[in-house]
């Protein structure tokens, strides 16, 4: 099994339809991020959990919702999209968190198309 | 504010060396980060580099100075494989990573 999964990797939806992105670790780590990476942009930090609680929450819009029932799985689910949110969605895990040097272990990605 | 400048675009040749640099501006200062990505893959840790100098990995080297906002990867032998973009990124006083755009790396034949 790879470290961090991601499903789907491709999803096209509209902008009124409602979508789950999913992830799942199998590293036994303590942290989980949702990263959104665009074409010849930085990744942008969306969320992070740490032990199933949220520790950031960088000024997302709320049609992106996050959830983290437990230190293993984590989920965005996505309501009303814009198509300025058609992008690559990451998922990554780290052993801990807040300490600065966190080694991140990414998931391949869902690559969303908004239309 | 806080930035990471890293080239767009690179071009090299199987076999030859690349040096790809990255500058940052961050407040405070954590340790620099390098990570591979292959197109449609997940990124990949490279390297951490906290503390001036060079570090080698194989092919792969990585060096910092703190004093100039400055570091660098270091590919050697590059193979067709090695094309792939190469995110830098620093992690500033409050722990947060701050990325670059990422360089995309060409190898040529």
């Amino acid at each position: 099994e790879t470290g961090v999964t991601q499903t789907p990797r491709h999803l096209v939806m509209g902008m009124t339809n409602k979508k789950s992105l999913k992830c799942e670790q199998h590293l036994g780590h303590n942290a989980m991020y949702w990263y959104k990476q665009s074409a010849k942009k930085p990744l942008e930090l969306m969320f992070v959990y740490n032990f199933k609680e949220q520790t950031e929450n960088n000024s997302v819009p709320s049609r992106f919702s996050p959830e983290c029932p437990n230190s293993s799985h984590l989920f965005l689910h996505l309501h009303t999209l814009q198509p300025e949110d058609s992008a690559l969605y990451l998922c990554a895990s780290s052993q801990d968190w807040g300490t600065g040097n966190e080694k991140l272990f990414f998931g391949s990605g869902t690559q969303l198309s908004v239309l | 504010g806080q930035n990471i400048d890293q080239p767009t675009e690179m071009t090299a040749t199987e076999g030859a060396i690349v040096q790809i640099n990255c500058t940052y501006q961050t407040s405070g200062f954590n340790g620099l980060f390098w990570y591979q990505q292959h197109a449609g893959e997940a990124p990949t840790f490279l390297s951490y580099n906290v503390l001036d100098g060079l570090e080698e990995k194989g092919r792969f080297s990585s060096f910092l100075s703190r004093s100039k906002g400055y570091s660098y990867l270091l590919l050697k032998e590059l193979q067709m494989k090695d094309s792939a973009s190469y995110l830098c990124a620093g992690g500033d006083s409050n722990y947060q990573l701050i990325w670059g755009a990422g360089t995309k790396l060409i190898i040529k034949p």
